[in-house]
């Protein structure tokens, strides 16, 4: 089985300053990872993903994650947040063979001061 | 490009009665998989139905059913319902079974509530 654990709650930085998000994930075989936003009142939607090859994954709006096998983490960074950034983050994994499902992270919130 | 439909937006039941939600994919996705967002939580994995079949299910008891229809599109049952069944309840598609890599794109969700 896996399980995500994302340390930090919620997480309050100034604009323009930069985030990290963390995700670190447990399980026994190769997992493929991903990073979902959730702004109020609407469903997920993708930011990146991780399958294989380069483990620096860029993907939307900025954002950025860094997948560490030895760590397995897979953190998420913004070099420079903006107030639109504010929503709620989930780390998820599934891992890499047929027939399983995901498993998502309990969420942090990203609140972006003015 | 329609994205991925779900209704009612809101519901709101009393304790053991029936509910039935619904999802349609987005445009071209075979795929449909169900979630459960608790207020405050992640989105928990219900079940997941390709070709009209379910093919994985998470830990939830068999008071959750589904169904897939030859068009894609699916529904979520939910008998006997229970107070901690009130969530968000999350449609998510994507082309080809999602566990391979596949994008799954969520649907804005069923917000029901349970008195």
């Amino acid at each position: 089985a896996q399980s995500v654990t994302q340390l930090d709650s919620q997480v309050p930085v100034f604009e323009e300053a930069p985030v990290e998000l963390r995700c670190n994930y447990s399980s026994s075989v190769s997992v493929y990872l991903f990073w979902y936003v959730q702004y109020p009142n609407q469903g997920l939607q993708l930011l990146l993903k991780y399958l294989s090859g380069s483990t620096l994954v860029k993907g939307i709006n900025g954002f950025e994650a860094e997948f560490n096998k030895s760590q397995t983490s897979f953190h998420l960074r913004k070099p420079s947040v903006h107030i639109s950034d504010t929503a709620e983050y989930f780390c998820a994994v599934t891992p890499d063979n047929y027939g399983q499902n995901f498993v998502f992270g309990p969420g942090t919130r990203l609140s972006v001061l003015p | 490009d329609a994205g991925v439909t779900q209704s009612p937006t809101h519901l709101i039941k009393t304790r053991g009665q029936q509910v039935t939600l619904r999802c349609s994919p987005k445009s071209g996705h075979d795929t449909v998989s169900w979630y459960q967002q608790a207020l405050g939580q992640g989105p928990q994995f219900i079940f997941q139905y390709y070709e009209e079949e379910e093919r994985q299910r998470g830990n939830f008891p068999d008071r959750f059913s589904g169904h897939q229809f030859p068009n894609y599109s699916s529904e979520l049952n939910v008998n006997a319902l229970l107070l901690g069944d009130s969530a968000l309840y999350l449609c998510a598609s994507s082309f080809g079974l999602a566990g391979l890599g596949e994008t799954q794109y969520f649907g804005p969700g069923t917000r029901l509530l349970v008195l």
